[in-house]
């Protein structure tokens, strides 16, 4: 089964400074990774994705994360936070559910606040 | 290309009551999936439509059950609603095992 532990409920950080929202998986298979962010009252939005190839995965709006399977890590940055990235964030990892079915499991996430 | 609707937006129901909950998939996506996240938590996997058939569900009881329809799009019904039900439904659709894209929710709440 597969799992994913978000450290830090909730981070600030200055507008400007660096983002590091942290991510740990647990999976008995090659994993597929995945973050996603959440505004107030809305649903998610894909930010990136690992699926096996690169390492260092590309996003929307800046982001990045690095995948490192000997720290089981797939940690998300942004070198510079912007009072728009100010949201939720959720680390995921896709695992098979049976019956040809793939399941997304979620962390607890993280709540990013961006101080002006 | 159009992207993941739901409806209604928000509902108050009764405990005991039944609910249905609507989610239109992206174009072009066959599978869609149903997540419920409770108020501070992530979303948990409730169940997952393939070409109309159940093919995996998570760790919740019968009374949640689903369809989906020929053209992709979807329904949740959740019979006997209990005050934990409370919470924002969300659908996801994808291309058989390719990544999610989220609806923007239904926001149930149950009194």
């Amino acid at each position: 089964a597969q799992s994913v532990t978000q450290l830090g409920s909730h981070v600030s950080v200055s507008e400007g400074a660096l983002v590091l929202l942290r991510c740990n998986y647990s999976s008995s298979v090659p994993p597929y990774l995945f973050w996603y962010v959440q505004y107030p009252n809305q649903g998610l939005q894909l930010l990136l994705k690992y699926t096996s190839a690169a390492t260092l995965v590309k996003g929307i709006n800046g982001f990045e994360a690095e995948f490192k399977k000997s720290e089981t890590s797939f940690h998300l940055t942004k070198p510079s936070a912007h009072m728009s990235d100010a949201a939720e964030y959720f680390c995921a990892v896709m695992g098979y559910s049976g019956a040809g079915s793939y399941q997304l499991t979620f962390g607890k996430g993280t709540k990013l606040s961006v101080i002006p | 290309e159009t992207g993941v609707t739901q409806s209604p937006t928000h509902l108050i129901k009764t405990r005991g009551q039944q609910v249905t909950l609507r989610c239109s998939s992206q174009s072009g996506h066959n599978t869609v999936s149903w997540y419920q996240q409770a108020l501070g938590q992530g979303p948990q996997f409730i169940f997952q439509y393939y070409r109309e058939e159940e093919n995996g569900r998570g760790n919740f009881p019968p009374r949640f059950s689903g369809l989906q329809f020929p053209n992709y799009s979807s329904e949740l019904n959740v019979n006997a609603l209990e005050l934990d039900d409370s919470a924002l439904y969300l659908c996801a659709s994808s291309l058989s095992t390719s990544e999610q894209y989220f609806g923007p929710g239904t926001r149930l709440t149950v009194t």
